[in-house]
């Protein structure tokens, strides 16, 4: 079967670094996507990997590496803001969204 | 209007009606998506629609059918709603480049459905 793991809850403080883990096992991939969902709102684009390596985005990053299943966002200089869920997606061999549960981000001052 | 829009935002509903949830968008995306979300759950992929006229069935399509007449509408119903299919419910649309790389999903706000 096809799964995605991500750790169901973490908690950094305000200016810190947090990385969130995402392990995957699918039919095929065709890339990952990391979303950011507010309490109560809809996903929103973060990133999308394909190949391996770190993609920088301003104080987001996200890093791939295809033979690991492995992927992580990393989120720096923390704002009370960041605070949320964020999914880790992967495009299996269909090119459908293969989702995990997402990991819930608290944020402390 | 400019992005995706869901009808109703939220619904209390009695075991055994029928109901339309409405989605519009206004990006001329190819496909479309319907998806439940639960706590504790990734996101569901119910049914999808890679182009106007056609659609398909997604991980967990009993109990709901899709139309897509035309690229910006794509209506999501239950024919005869149980308590189970209470969720939320979140329309997405994506413009497929059709080259091997993938767009981003667009998510509309969602419509929180109870089925009593």
């Amino acid at each position: 079967g096809q799964n995605i793991d991500q750790p169901t809850e973490m908690t950094a403080t305000e200016g810190a670094i947090v990385q969130i883990n995402c392990t995957y096992q699918t039919s095929g991939f065709n890339g990952l996507f990391w979303y950011q969902q507010h309490a109560g709102e809809a996903p929103t684009f973060l990133s999308y990997n394909v190949l391996d390596g770190l993609e920088e985005k301003g104080r987001f990053s996200s890093f791939l590496s295809r033979s690991k299943g492995y992927s992580y966002l990393l989120l720096k200089e923390l704002q009370m803001k960041d605070s949320a869920s964020y999914l880790c997606a992967v495009v299996d061999s269909n090119y459908q969204l293969i989702w995990g549960a997402g990991t819930k981000l608290i944020i402390k001052p | 209007i400019a992005g995706i829009t869901q009808a109703p935002t939220s619904q209390i509903l009695a075991a055994g009606r029928r109901m339309t949830l409405r989605c519009t968008q206004d990006m001329r995306h190819n496909a479309m998506y319907w998806y439940r979300q639960d706590l504790g759950l990734g996101l569901r992929l119910i049914h999808y629609s890679n182009t106007a006229g056609t659609t398909g069935k997604g991980e967990v399509p009993d109990g709901y059918s899709v139309s897509r007449a035309n690229t910006d509408d794509f209506p999501l119903t239950l024919a005869s709603a149980v308590p189970s299919q209470t969720s939320v419910y979140f329309c997405a649309s994506s413009d497929i480049a059709g080259t091997g790389d993938y767009n981003e999903q667009f998510f509309g706000p969602g419509t929180r459905l109870t089925v009593l």
